[in-house]
């Protein structure tokens, strides 16, 4: 199973872009790497995922390094709605008895 | 479109009582997994069920057990409850996909 390594914590001002980094360097061929983030009092909610190529959407950007051990979440001008603990997943699977979400980095935006 | 939906919201126990816990999936959605968060050790798995099933078990105790009914909406019950068992439960649904999947809000219980 793929081991990920986050910060445990990082800080941004408001509109600011953030670079949410993310180690995953067991990760197998397949894998898929997942985004997840977990605002106060809320339930986990998908971010974004991606393969091997750079991903965006409408909330954010994935940028997938060439051998895949590492990855990084872009949120290109963070709002004080982006204050969440952001995960890292590879291999995400909610039906396995080894999923885990870890504890992620925590982000907080200064005003 | 209603998400996922959990109820309780809050439930405080004291120890050595049982706990039930209520999740209702997003319409058409067959599969609900069940995890604990407790404070500090992240997301763990307990619970999966599909079509009614129990397809899958995390590392927990048997006092930890659940349903799917027809409906597809779940139980999660909890008994002899523990002060470790204090936790955020979360609930979780998917059609089909086991890797994409959509959160309810969360149970928290509090035992004392």
């Amino acid at each position: 199973d793929a081991k990920t390594t986050q910060p445990n914590s990082m800080e941004s001002n408001e509109e600011e872009p953030v670079h949410l980094p993310c180690n995953h360097s067991t990760i197998s061929g397949t894998d898929y790497i997942h985004w997840y983030r977990q605002l106060p009092s809320q339930g986990p909610e998908y971010v974004i995922h991606g393969l091997t190529s750079n991903v965006n959407n409408r909330m954010a950007s994935l940028a997938i390094a060439e051998d895949r051990k590492s990855s990084t979440l872009i949120l290109h001008r963070a709002t004080l709605r982006d204050a969440a603990v952001y995960y890292c997943i590879p291999n995400l699977d909610f039906g396995n008895e080894k999923l885990t979400f870890g504890t992620g980095t925590r982000l907080t935006i200064i005003p | 479109e209603a998400g996922v939906t959990q109820s309780p919201t809050h439930l405080i126990k004291t120890r050595g009582q049982q706990a039930t816990l209520r999740c209702s999936p997003i319409s058409g959605h067959t599969s609900v997994y069940w995890y604990q968060q407790a404070l500090g050790l992240g997301l763990q798995f307990l619970l999966w069920y599909d079509e009614g099933e129990e397809r899958n078990r995390g590392n927990f105790p048997p006092r930890f057990s659940g349903r799917q009914f027809p409906n597809y909406s779940s139980e999660l019950n909890v008994n002899a409850l523990e002060l470790e068992d204090s936790a955020l439960y979360l609930c979780a649904s998917s059609f089909q996909s086991s890797t994409e999947a959509f959160f309810g809000q969360g149970t928290r219980l509090t035992v004392v």
